[in-house]
């Protein structure tokens, strides 16, 4: 089955700044690769997604790239804020099957 | 507004015990699913359904089970609670055509601790 890795697992950055967040997966048949936002006592969000064929997406600040060819996804927040600051999942979906990454925990400090 | 909820959002058991976990969704969602939450494992799919009458297992099925006999609602049960069943369970739904790919909406999770 497909298997998804993220990193970091943590991550500091002072307001203002960018912060990315990388994951992989092993199943070349997957076409989907959501993000979701996880706040404290709360259930995950999607924030973006995006597609196999598509290479990168934008929303605000917030954008995602896939590169199909390596495997690799990656979740790019400019501008960070403190409301930024939360748990991201990365995932990868193929088969009927979404597998998520184990989450990033990202701080913002103001 | 609709919505997904989860109930109850806190349960200790005892080791053996039987547990329900309860998630309705006012969506009127085909497709039903639970994730446990453990740290370093991000969220891991235990049993799916796309409509009334079906149930699918996930990656981490063993020692749970579910029944879907409405659209509204898909119970999770523990059948025999073990220590490693200690986890944030969350129950999510979509509106994807089966084999599509879409979001997901969770419900706020529930806390169940086994001793």
């Amino acid at each position: 089955g497909e298997n998804v890795e993220q990193h970091p697992s943590t991550l500091s950055v002072q307001e203002g700044d960018s912060a990315v967040i990388k994951c992989t997966y092993s199943d070349s048949a997957s076409n989907y690769f959501p993000w979701y936002k996880q706040e404290l006592g709360k259930g995950p969000q999607l924030i973006i997604d995006i597609r196999s064929n598509v290479g990168e997406k934008k929303d605000q600040r917030i954008a995602v790239t896939l590169n199909k060819t390596a495997k690799h996804f990656s979740l790019h927040i400019t501008e960070t804020q403190p409301e930024d600051s939360a748990v991201y999942f990365c995932a990868a979906y193929s088969n009927n099957d979404m597998r998520f990454g184990a989450g990033t925990r990202l701080t913002v400090k103001p | 507004d609709a919505e997904i909820t989860q109930s109850p959002r806190h349960k200790i058991t005892e080791t053996g015990r039987q547990v329900t976990l309860a998630c309705h969704q006012t969506w009127n969602h085909n497709n039903m699913f639970w994730y446990r939450q453990d740290l370093g494992h991000g969220l891991r799919l235990i049993h799916y359904s796309y409509g009334v009458q079906d149930t699918n297992k996930g990656e981490v099925s063993d020692g749970y089970s579910v029944s879907r006999s409405n659209t509204e609602d898909l119970p999770l049960t523990l059948e025999s609670a073990a220590s490693s069943q200690t986890s944030v369970y969350f129950c999510a739904s979509s509106d994807r055509v089966g084999g599509a790919a879409g979001e997901l909406f969770f419900g706020e999770g529930s806390r169940l601790t086994v001793l």
